[in-house]
């Protein structure tokens, strides 16, 4: 099974910063990687699949990059609102795992 | 537009099974696999299995292998999960959501309780 490996675990920030999250794979999954944001008691929102294209309707300060076993979400110039959980899914084949989840808090 | 709208929370006691509903609405039915994916509480996303609304086949986590079954009713655009012998570790939102290669939509998700 392919394992992913988000870091960090929780990221502070302030309003106006740029963040980069993490995302490895225990082996390639070519560019099948999704982002999502999750606030509490909320399903995820979809932000970026086949780890660069943003989603319709999401933010452009949103962007992916990667291939292969290691993707990066930046997200440019924090608004109030980015500030929740992430999290990064592979769908190159079942089980189609979610990492651990990285926590945007307000510094 | 696109809806999953999944049924209401239950309160189980340990041991028992149960069964959440996931009706479909805004897109063909049949032309998209369906997640089921769960969170316990303070805890990450956890992927259970995929259902295929034609034919039925379905794929499903080692962790929860023999334990769920994954059903499905084309005519009410309805996908069912049952999740037997549970535990106060299954105690979790659980949600359903649309396949799309990634996953796009989701239900508000149904909130399942363990306890005696």
């Amino acid at each position: 099974d392919i394992e992913l490996t988000q870091s960090p675990s929780t990221l502070s920030a302030s309003v106006g910063d740029r963040v980069t999250i993490t995302c490895r794979a225990s082996e390639s999954i070519i560019s099948w990687l999704a982002w999502y944001q999750q606030k509490p008691g909320k399903p995820p929102k979809l932000l970026l699949y086949k780890a660069s294209i943003l989603e319709t309707g999401v933010s452009s300060r949103f962007s992916g990059s990667g291939s292969g076993t290691e993707f990066t979400l930046t997200i440019n110039s924090l608004q109030p609102d980015d500030f929740a959980t992430y999290y990064c899914q592979h769908y190159k084949s079942e089980p189609y795992s979610f990492g651990q989840g990285t926590r945007l808090d307000i510094k | 537009q696109v809806q999953l709208m999944q049924s209401g929370g239950q309160v189980k006691e340990p041991g028992a099974s149960v069964k959440i509903s996931c009706k479909s609405s805004g897109y063909t039915f049949t032309n998209s696999y369906v997640h089921w994916v769960r969170q316990a509480p303070g805890q990450a996303l956890e992927w259970i299995g995929i259902f295929n609304p034609t034919g039925g086949s379905t794929g499903v986590a080692r962790n929860f292998q023999g334990r769920v079954t994954m059903t499905g009713d084309t005519p009410t655009r309805t996908v069912y999960i049952e999740l037997n012998s549970l535990t106060s570790e299954d105690t979790a939102l659980y949600f359903c959501a649309r396949h799309q290669g990634y996953i796009d939509y989701w239900g508000q998700g149904t909130l399942i309780t363990v306890s005696s």
